[in-house]
């Protein structure tokens, strides 16, 4: 019989160009936040975090950008590569004051063409 | 770098069967979390440790799941007896659970197949 899963949202860029993926979280009250990314057959990887006190967070090429107001989390990847390629996952910490309780969204498929 | 240890890799058995899988925590971390994933329900807590007391199960079925660490280096989850919906991969992750909010560390994960 036909399977059904999860229908992951897909993000196709052109290697070079930027990526944003972007993520809707639940509770107002989550007050941390974490973007991993996963490769097939591996576990997610933690690429970078934010708290609730910040609104902007850098590393190497990647941007997380914070907006509590609409509840929205987004994660910039500048010059996208081949390696970039994944799926990849926003978590919040749900349980605020360092629980480290962390509640998973379903994860958009990064696709990087040549 | 430090990593999480997860084994066995991957596991195939029949229903009804006893199945252990072994996490071994990044060394300092004192908080450990177990996860499945499945393409139906996405990653989902089972349960998690701090300072080796469990402090929630709830994600976890209890009348056959169960998760110990019996010391600081070592977390179980084993599920007896095993049935073909438990197919899935396991994932352990591990953290500094003291200090504010810290990010998890997961593991490769085992894949779990029950015929």
């Amino acid at each position: 019989g036909e399977s059904v899963g999860l229908h992951l949202p897909t993000l196709s860029v052109q290697e070079g160009d930027n990526s944003i993926i972007n993520c809707a979280y639940s509770n107002s009250a989550s007050d941390y936040f974490i973007w991993y990314k996963q490769e097939s057959g591996k576990g997610p990887q933690f690429i970078i975090d934010i708290r609730s006190n910040m609104d902007k967070r850098q590393g190497q090429r990647v941007t997380v950008l914070l907006n509590k107001t609409v509840k929205h989390l987004s994660l910039q990847i500048a010059a996208t590569q081949p390696g970039d390629s994944a799926v990849y996952f926003c978590a919040e910490n749900m349980t605020p004051g360092g629980g480290n309780k962390l509640t998973f969204g379903t994860g958009t498929q990064l696709k990087v063409e040549l | 770098d430090a990593r999480v240890t997860q084994t066995p890799r991957h596991k195939v058995t029949e229903m009804g069967q006893e199945v252990t899988m072994r996490c071994q925590p990044i060394l300092g971390h004192n908080t450990v979390f177990w996860y499945r994933q499945t393409m139906m329900q996405g990653l989902e807590l089972l349960a998690y440790f701090r300072n080796r007391a469990p402090l929630d199960d709830s994600g976890m079925p209890k009348d056959r799941f169960s998760a110990e660490m019996p010391d600081a280096t070592l977390a179980t989850l084993k599920i007896q007896p095993s049935e073909p919906r438990d197919s899935a991969v396991y994932f352990c992750a591990s953290g500094r659970g003291t200090g504010g909010n810290q990010p998890q560390h997961f593991g490769d994960g085992t894949r779990l197949s029950i015929l």
